[in-house]
């Protein structure tokens, strides 16, 4: 089975502090992606991955910024969090063609 | 814009009757449509559409595809308590390779 690990299931954080959220994925697939899930908004896509060190602008990625040096792992990094980036963040991967696999998802709060 | 929206956004019904869900979009290049559940965590993989009018199915759950009509239906019949899900449709786009979710339908069914 795929398997996506996101490094933390919860995380609590200041105003200002840099955040790191790790997403490993097993299956040697090539696209990876980030989303924050927030209710009725749906999953928008933060950023996307296609192959190492390639990174695209999602819907919203003001805020944040990536990081993919090795194939199995994209990072997500909130430069100085802010309270409107709490939320759910979803990490997943696929080998193309759309079936995405995703990770558990980290509930931050940025308080 | 590449847009996917799902309606209705919430839907209360209860244990027995069949609901239909539905998931309309405008994108520059299809490639597929997805269907997710999403529980408490991360969403699982329903169905993959690609063709138009060919019915996908599992168990209780169906799924179609208008490619003419821009849009996919996910039917459930004889709902059961653990149908209660956000159910989320997703479009994958050729070329930019992402997927653009919609905002996801919440299913409530009671006993």
């Amino acid at each position: 089975d795929v398997k996506v690990t996101q490094s933390s299931r919860y995380l609590v954080k200041r105003t200002g502090e840099k955040v790191f959220l790790e997403c490993v994925q097993d299956m040697d697939h090539e696209n990876m992606f980030w989303y924050r899930q927030d209710p009725g908004l749906g999953l928008r896509l933060i950023y996307f991955s296609y192959d190492v060190k390639m990174k695209e602008k999602g819907d919203i990625p003001e805020g944040y910024s990536v990081s993919r040096e090795k194939k199995e792992r994209f990072s997500l990094i909130l430069e100085s969090a802010s309270t409107n980036q709490t939320s759910m963040y979803l990490c997943a991967s696929t080998p193309a063609g759309g079936k995405l696999f995703f990770g558990s998802g980290t509930q931050l709060s940025v308080l | 814009e590449d847009k996917v929206v799902q309606s209705p956004l919430s839907l209360v019904v209860h244990e027995g009757d069949t609901v239909t869900l539905n998931c309309s979009y405008e994108v520059t290049n299809f490639r597929s449509l997805l269907w997710y559940k999403q529980e408490k965590k991360a969403p699982t993989f329903l169905f993959m559409l690609t063709s138009s009018g060919i019915e996908k199915k599992s168990g209780r759950l169906s799924s179609i595809l208008d490619k003419k009509e821009l849009f996919s239906i996910l039917n459930i019949t004889a709902t059961q308590t653990g149908d209660s899900a956000i159910y989320l449709c997703a479009v994958f786009i050729q070329g930019a390779q992402k997927l653009v979710f919609g905002q996801g339908t919440r299913l409530t069914i009671n006993p």
